[in-house]
């Protein structure tokens, strides 16, 4: 079976500093692989995803990702953080079976002024 | 297009009263997805539903938890005889289907049901 995870529930920067939140899964097969923010009482959005092709993947403010086979990591970042930022953060792969859809237990996000 | 949409925004009920909450997905997604979120923690897989084949029930938490997708679309989470531990947000996503993948999940802003 699939399974991610998110090293850190909780992380914290400094505004301006860069973001680094870590996600790695384990699946036989190439996944889709996603990242997702949740604001403080807001529903999911998604930030962005890895289908195939390029690599690296870019999504909305600012965020990216790396998909790395190799590593089997989905690390997404961020260069310079802002307020704004503070969220939950969710990881996500979808199964090489084609019907679940894995969740990692989520990243909080504090950012420091 | 129009969202994932989901009703009511906010359900408030006494323990052991039994409720239905409602989920319309993206037309054409074929994907439906229950998950129930507590206070400060993650998603909690509950039920899915892909098209025509059987739900796959693995994540519903007791047997007071049962859910249908009509025709396709429209999906009904029901709780009976609700108890307090039962207290979350319930959310709904659809999603499509690409190279025998789910493709992005898109969610509903979810029910917050209060038991008490």
């Amino acid at each position: 079976a699939q399974s991610v995870t998110q090293l850190g529930s909780h992380v914290s920067v400094s505004e301006g500093a860069l973001v680094l939140l870590r996600c790695n899964y384990s699946s036989s097969v190439p996944p889709y692989l996603f990242w997702y923010v949740q604001y403080p009482n807001q529903g999911l959005q998604l930030l962005l995803k890895y289908t195939t092709g390029a690599t690296l993947v870019k999504g909305i403010n600012g965020f990216e990702a790396e998909f790395k086979k190799s590593e089997t990591s989905f690390h997404l970042t961020k260069p310079s953080a802002h307020m704004s930022d503070a969220a939950e953060y969710f990881c996500a792969v979808s199964g090489n079976t084609g019907n679940q859809f894995y969740f990692g237990t989520g990243t909080s996000l504090t950012v420091i002024p | 297009g129009a969202g994932v949409s989901q009703s009511p925004s906010n359900k408030v009920t006494e323990k052991g009263k039994d409720v239905e909450l409602r989920c319309d997905p993206i037309s054409g997604h074929t994907a439906l997805y229950w998950y129930r979120q507590s206070l400060g923690q993650g998603l909690e897989f509950l039920i899915y539903f892909q098209g025509n084949s059987a739900p796959d029930k693995s994540g519903l938490p007791s047997d007071r938890f049962s859910a249908e997708r009509t025709g396709g679309s429209v999906s009904t989470l029901t709780i009976q005889r609700t108890q307090q531990e039962d207290s979350a947000v319930y959310l709904c996503a659809s999603s499509r289907m690409r190279g025998g993948l789910t493709d992005t999940q898109y969610f509903g802003p979810g029910t917050r049901l209060t038991v008490l």
